[in-house]
């Protein structure tokens, strides 16, 4: 089945550590992103990528930052200058004249 | 102008009742909007989507009515089922390619009770 995958599901940070979500996708898509949701919150822009190789920051991209070396693939780091990253984290991808698929999320705790 | 307000907040209905779920926006380049259905600990997922060139569109329970000259949308829930119970998400993009510049709504969640 075609579709994102994110892991982990759960991750634990300690302060000042850096730390990557994985994000890959079998959908032959081109367009990738990722976003954050807190709770009770809508869903906020971290980067997006248009295509392999290229990527641009979103609303929230201070902290955080993101590779696209092939088109399945598109990390997400957190770094130790996003002050505040406990967060669910979404990656997504778009298909011409369709929505967003989203993977099942990964769940972020600063300890 | 890129916002997409969203009500209500949350929202609790009876069993087969029909709940509604309102979102305006300003920008008027926005050309496609999706809703999506987001469980607990999930990724949202797509629930169905409308173009502005029609005013309703169905998809088995769900229905989305679309107001151009006000600029809104609203999701009907028809016969709502304890399983319908989610936090949905209004959308509102430009450009349906394989790049689409999203503005999300803040979410509703919605509780049917048996």
């Amino acid at each position: 089945d075609g579709g994102i995958t994110q892991s982990p599901k759960y991750l634990f940070r300690k302060e000042g550590q850096n730390v990557t979500l994985s994000c890959e996708q079998n959908l032959n898509h081109d367009a990738m992103y990722w976003y954050r949701q807190d709770p009770g919150q809508g869903l906020r822009l971290i980067y997006y990528s248009q295509i392999v190789n290229d990527f641009q920051k979103g609303d929230i991209a201070e902290g955080y930052s993101v590779s696209r070396e092939k088109k399945e693939s598109f990390p997400l780091t957190v770094t130790s200058a996003q002050k505040n990253p406990t967060a669910f984290y979404l990656c997504a991808s778009t298909s011409p004249n369709y929505g967003y698929t989203f993977g099942s999320g990964t769940r972020l705790t600063v300890v | 102008q890129q916002q997409v307000k969203q009500s209500p907040q949350s929202l609790i209905v009876q069993k087969g009742g029909i709940p509604i779920i309102n979102c305006a926006y300003e920008n008027t380049a926005f050309d496609y909007f999706p809703w999506y259905q987001q469980f607990p600990g999930k990724g949202p997922a797509l629930l169905i989507a409308i173009r502005p060139d029609v005013s309703e569109k169905k998809e088995g329970r769900f229905t989305i009515s679309f107001n151009k000259s006000a600029k809104q949308f609203s999701l009907h829930i028809m016969d709502s089922q304890p399983g319908d119970s989610a936090t949905y998400f209004c959308a509102a993009s430009i450009g349906s390619g394989g790049y689409q510049k999203v503005t999300f709504g803040t979410g509703t969640k919605l509780q049917v009770i048996p």
